[in-house]
């Protein structure tokens, strides 16, 4: 079956450190994949796309890799601030040419003063 | 404010009535989606629109539910009978289909409308 898997645990870290997030996916083959920020209550903000033919996409402070072999991308986020405290989900489409994504189910990130 | 808008942002209702949502996508935007989120799980997909043709429906989109989009504009969601699992938080959000490759798909998502049947 299709499975996409975030770590459910919460991450906490210390201001000022890298945080990174991990997403798994089975029996997928993206074409891209996305990470959205999701703040409690709120719905969720686009944060950055990446293609299956790119390894590494970068937005400030924000660093997202793509692995089709591993099947795994991996979300980074340098110098970290509390304010960077929220749920961060991952999401790609089932197959080429569908709109609608499939979201994991995220990681709650923590960033200690 | 020029995102996408949702209302009612809460609804509480009683078991086996009936309710609707609204959602006002950005202007520009001819793709609209439903997703629903339940607490500690990430947005399950639902329906999705482009222009006034409803074009996918997931498997959760019971009879129960029906989604319109009449005018290419804003949509509801109506769901019929509500039943306690109903309880979650409906999410629209929107995207543009104008000029963009087929590969991109950036979705911008509304507050939500948080439902609790009682």
């Amino acid at each position: 079956s299709q499975k996409i898997e975030q770590n459910s645990e919460a991450l906490n870290i210390q201001e000022g450190k890298t945080a990174t997030l991990t997403c798994n996916y089975t029996n997928y083959s993206p074409a891209y994949l996305q990470w959205y920020r999701q703040d409690p209550g709120r719905g969720p903000v686009f944060l950055l796309l990446i293609r299956e033919n790119e390894k590494e996409k970068r937005k400030e402070r924000l660093k997202v890799t793509f692995d089709t072999t591993l099947k795994q991308s991996l979300f980074h986020i340098t110098a970290s601030q509390p304010a960077d405290s929220a749920t961060y989900l991952c999401a790609l489409v089932k197959d080429t040419g569908r709109r609608a994504l499939t979201f994991g189910s995220g990681t709650r990130l923590q960033v200690q003063p | 404010d020029t995102g996408v808008s949702q209302d009612p942002r809460h609804k509480i209702t009683k078991r086996g009535q009936n309710v609707t949502f609204r959602c006002d996508p950005i202007s520009e935007h001819n793709r609209l989606y439903w997703y629903r989120q339940t607490l500690g799980q990430g947005p399950e997909f639902l329906t999705y629109f482009q222009n006034e043709a409803q074009l996918e429906k997931s498997r959760l989109l019971s009879d129960r539910f029906s989604a319109e989009r009449p005018k290419g504009s804003f949509s509801t969601l109506e769901i019929q009978r509500t039943e306690q699992g109903d309880s979650a938080m409906y999410l629209c959000a929107s995207s543009t289909g104008l000029s963009t490759p087929i590969s991109y798909n950036e979705q911008f998502f509304g507050p939500g409308t948080r439902l609790t049947v009682l």
